[in-house]
């Protein structure tokens, strides 16, 4: 059973707007969130983090929300650039378990 | 500040040999060590991890095992590799006392 889902396996957006990458998840234990940045090849890239303790946090263009009720979390990117383009990784984290999701590919057209 | 190395980049290798991937850490001590598989078109699947020297922890039943024979380096093995176990493999480091997760560049295997 999948922990922590991203259902969107890919997103397209136009160069200047704002991409919003989804996130779900089901263990209420989970107290920690963080999404990765990963090009073809290479090892993925700490982006920004939230504990359970805020419902936002904001970091440059990225921001990330969190609804604890909802069990949900999002990444915000705003203004989206050609270079954003790439998998985004959610993970949760409650003690030495850490769950990734299974990656949303963004493209972010010129 | 702290780096992470692994190598190979790429492997080819063919079914039933042996394989040996290695990961190390720089600038940091007693690191909490990681290795994940991504396979094709998947998620990240931890494997391993480690919270100290000859403390290993499996997530998932597999072909393949860790070792850590000092307290930076973290080695991926296996006797004998399956078709199935080609995908990029990752190591991660973190603090212990802390959350986020650092990962290397990764190793391409491919099993023929």
């Amino acid at each position: 059973d999948q922990q922590v889902k991203q259902n969107s396996p890919s997103l397209s957006v136009q160069e200047g707007r704002i991409s919003i990458l989804n996130c779900d998840y089901t263990n209420s234990m989970f107290d920690y969130f963080l999404w990765y940045k990963k090009y073809p090849a290479e090892g993925p890239t700490f982006l920004i983090s939230i504990s359970s303790i805020k419902d936002k946090n904001e970091d440059g263009r990225f921001t990330v929300f969190l609804n604890k009720s909802a069990k949900h979390l999002s990444l915000h990117i705003v203004p989206s650039q050609p270079g954003d383009s790439a998998v985004y990784f959610c993970a949760a984290l409650y003690g030495q378990n850490f769950v990734f999701g299974p990656g949303t590919r963004l493209s972010v057209l010129p | 500040s702290q780096t992470i190395h692994q190598w190979p980049a790429t492997l080819v290798q063919p079914v039933g040999s042996p394989l040996s991937l290695e990961c190390t850490v720089e600038g940091t001590s007693n690191p909490n060590l990681y290795w994940y598989r991504q396979a094709a078109g998947r998620g990240l699947q931890l494997l391993f991890y480690s919270v100290g020297i000859g403390q290993i922890s499996s997530e998932v039943p597999q072909n393949l095992s860790a070792s850590r024979p000092q307290d930076r380096q973290f080695i991926l093995s296996s006797k004998k590799l399956l078709l199935s176990d080609s995908g990029f493999y990752l190591c991660a480091w973190s603090v212990r006392s802390q959350e986020t997760q650092y990962f290397g560049p990764g190793t391409r295997l491919l099993v023929l």
